[in-house]
């Protein structure tokens, strides 16, 4: 089955610093990769997507590739601000329409930006 | 605006109780789920469906049931209440493969 593993947090960041957070996966088929996060007491919200090998899904200075041979898809973002704090999620849907297009995500990692 | 709208936003049952959360969205969408999420245990999908009429069981299916009558509605019932099931749920649309999902804002139930 398919399986999403990412980096437990808290991680704690002062301001302007670098943020990554290592996502890696497991997958039967050839999935798409997304990235969600979830601010304090909303919903999730999809920050980025990339849907094959090599593609960088990019959005709000966030980055992530796509990396097949290391079955990762690692999120970064050079200057983090206060307004970055939130929970941060990597997911995987499989590509072929009989599965379902179901999530699967990994664990969450909790990010914190101080001032 | 259009999007994913859940109600209720909060929700206090009692053991045994049943109650059905509503989702809807505007979009059009061809894929909706169900999922709940629970500290340390990340979002788990209950139930999901690829279009009218066509619902099937994800990861923790046990003590809820589904339907989909309409491309609009995926409202999730729960059958008899029980304090395991206090969570936050989330209801979420997609329109494809790969396309990703839009959440809605969440029901926070609690269940004493």
């Amino acid at each position: 089955g398919n399986s999403v593993t990412q980096m437990e947090g808290p991680v704690t960041l002062s301001e302007e610093a670098f943020l990554t957070i290592n996502c890696t996966y497991t997958a039967t088929g050839y999935p798409s990769l997304f990235w969600y996060v979830q601010y304090p007491g909303e919903g999730l919200q999809l920050l980025l997507k990339a849907t094959k090998a090599d593609d960088k899904g990019s959005n709000k200075g966030f980055e992530a590739t796509y990396r097949k041979e290391t079955t990762s898809f690692h999120l970064e973002k050079g200057s983090v601000q206060v307004s970055d704090s939130a929970v941060y999620f990597c997911a995987l849907s499989d590509l072929i329409k009989a599965a379902g297009n179901k999530l699967t995500f990994g664990g969450g990692t909790r990010v914190l930006v101080k001032p | 605006n259009a999007g994913v709208t859940q109600t209720p936003k909060f929700q206090v049952l009692k053991t045994g109780q049943s109650m059905t959360l509503q989702c809807a969205q505007d979009m059009n969408h061809e894929y909706m789920s169900w999922y709940r999420q629970d500290p340390g245990m990340g979002l788990r999908l209950i139930h999901y469906s690829v279009g009218a009429g066509i619902t099937d069981q994800g990861e923790v299916p046990n003590g809820y049931n589904v339907s989909r009558s309409t491309t609009e509605d995926f409202p999730l019932r729960l059958l008899s209440a029980a304090p395991s099931q206090t969570s936050v749920y989330f209801c979420a649309s997609s329109s494809g493969t790969g396309r990703g999902y839009t959440f809605g804002s969440g029901t926070r139930l609690t269940v004493v």
